[in-house]
């Protein structure tokens, strides 16, 4: 079975503070994303990252910034957290092989910015 | 602009019925269709899939119906239980680019005992 891990489920951080969120998957996918998902708004793509040391813009992307050093992790950074950023954050990662079109997503992190 | 829509912010349903959840989608060029089911405070999870050289996809208790021209599909869930009480997005997918989903804003059902 796919494992995507974030490693924190639940954080509270002030505002202006560094925010770190990691994301760990077992299967050497080459893609891998973060979305975050908000009550009536669904899924919005935040960066997705093709590769290595690869990443793209997704649909919000302003606020966050992305690190791909490893196949198996993917780490989603808000510079200076705001309380906009309260959200569940979702990671995902996908291989590029057969079944590339079904993306296994992770537990989700919920951050709430104080 | 929404790509995808589920018009339904949420559905209830009796136990035992039917569940028909419904999604739209406006881009021509999508031609794979996913449905991931969500219970709160986890992550979604695949349930089930539908190509676009096909109309009808089952698996269980599960149907995805595709209309092409249309551009609707739905999932059905038959015979719905407490335990599909979830949030269902949908997403759609054009194969041969970027393969990066679009998702709808999910309908949240609660099947009633």
């Amino acid at each position: 079975d796919v494992k995507v891990t974030q490693s924190s489920r639940y954080l509270v951080k002030r505002t202006g503070e560094k925010v770190f969120l990691e994301c760990v998957q077992d299967m050497d996918h080459e893609n891998m994303f973060w979305y975050r998902q908000d009550p009536g708004l669904g899924l919005r793509l935040i960066y997705f990252s093709y590769d290595v040391k690869m990443k793209e813009k997704g649909d919000i992307p302003e606020g966050y910034s992305v690190s791909r050093e490893k196949k198996e992790r993917f780490s989603l950074i808000l510079e200076s957290a705001s309380t906009n950023q309260t959200s569940m954050y979702l990671c995902a990662s996908r291989s590029l092989g057969q079944g590339r079109n079904t993306i296994y997503f992770g537990e989700g992190s919920w951050l709430t910015v104080v | 602009d929404q790509q995808v829509k589920q018009n339904s912010p949420s559905l209830s349903v009796q136990e035992g019925r039917i569940s028909i959840l419904n999604c739209d989608y406006t881009n021509s060029m999508f031609d794979y269709f996913l449905w991931y089911k969500k219970y709160p405070a986890e992550g979604p999870t695949f349930l089930i899939s539908i190509s676009s050289i096909k109309d009808k996809n089952e698996d269980g208790r599960f149907t995805v119906f595709l209309n092409k021209s249309a551009k609707h599909l739905s999932l059905h869930i038959v015979p719905s239980q407490p335990g599909d009480s979830a949030v269902y997005f949908c997403a759609a997918i054009v194969s041969g680019g970027s393969y990066i989903p679009t998702f709808g804003r999910g309908t949240s059902l609660i099947v009633h005992p």
